[in-house]
């Protein structure tokens, strides 16, 4: 039971480039996330997936694109990387997103630098 | 929308004593719930601690408990028996249970230090 995976771990773009982050959860989980955390910040929310065909904005979702392929992966794209976007991305799961103890469980994050 | 506000960017304290880390919160939700993650130097978010706002009695996990006052619209974490361990950032987050976007909303975090 791996939880939720990222890949890459580590990540260089120059401006301009596209990539996209993977990401999988194995909990048999229905909601997934996508936030980014700047140097001394909190957690921002991109985008999340409700469920399976679900998507929808989060507080910062310019310049970013998902794709809920499956119940087990979410993905997120940068179609043209800016240093802006220099930040460390983090998956998240839960069992739903409505309701109360529905704990986020995390992946381990990826660094992704945009030169 | 929801917004929560941890004023400590920093605490020190020593090992075996106990330390509360604050956290404010503002909501117009009636339901909702407050967490608690940590983020060691090595950067994974570790859940801690959760409180649903109809909970009567405060949440406890282990050394980790959390001091709910609603009507003060507080949740701080307290940490009994510091260990070197706990340095961390230390995050606060909460959840509306039916209403808008129910995805966590973070704090700015806590960098505890615990000295030997």
């Amino acid at each position: 039971n791996a939880g939720v995976t990222q890949t890459p771990k580590f990540q260089v773009l120059k401006t301009g480039q596209s990539m996209t982050l993977q990401c999988a959860q194995d909990m048999n989980h229905n909601s997934m996330y996508w936030y980014r955390q700047d140097p001394g910040m909190g957690l921002r929310l991109i985008y999340y997936s409700a469920s399976e065909g679900t998507t929808d904005k989060g507080e910062v979702p310019n310049g970013y694109n998902v794709s809920r392929l499956n119940k087990r992966e979410f993905s997120l794209r940068l179609e043209s990387a800016a240093p802006s976007q220099t930040s460390v991305y983090f998956c998240a799961s839960s069992a739903a997103t409505s309701g109360g103890d529905n704990e986020q469980f995390f992946g381990p994050g990826t660094r992704l630098t945009v030169l | 929308a929801q917004k929560i506000t941890q004023t400590q960017p920093g605490m020190f304290v020593q090992e075996k004593e106990a330390v509360t880390l604050d956290c404010t919160y503002d909501t117009s939700d009636p339901s909702y719930g407050l967490f608690w993650y940590k983020q060691p130097s090595s950067g994974e978010m570790i859940f801690l601690i959760y409180q649903g706002s109809y909970d009567q009695q405060n949440a406890t996990e282990g050394r980790y408990s959390l001091n709910f006052q609603k009507a003060r619209k507080s949740a701080n974490l307290v940490i009994s028996a510091s260990q070197l361990g706990d340095s961390a950032m230390y995050f606060c987050a909460m959840r509306p249970f039916y209403t808008g976007r129910r995805a966590l909303t973070f704090g700015s975090g806590t960098r505890l230090q615990v000295q030997p």
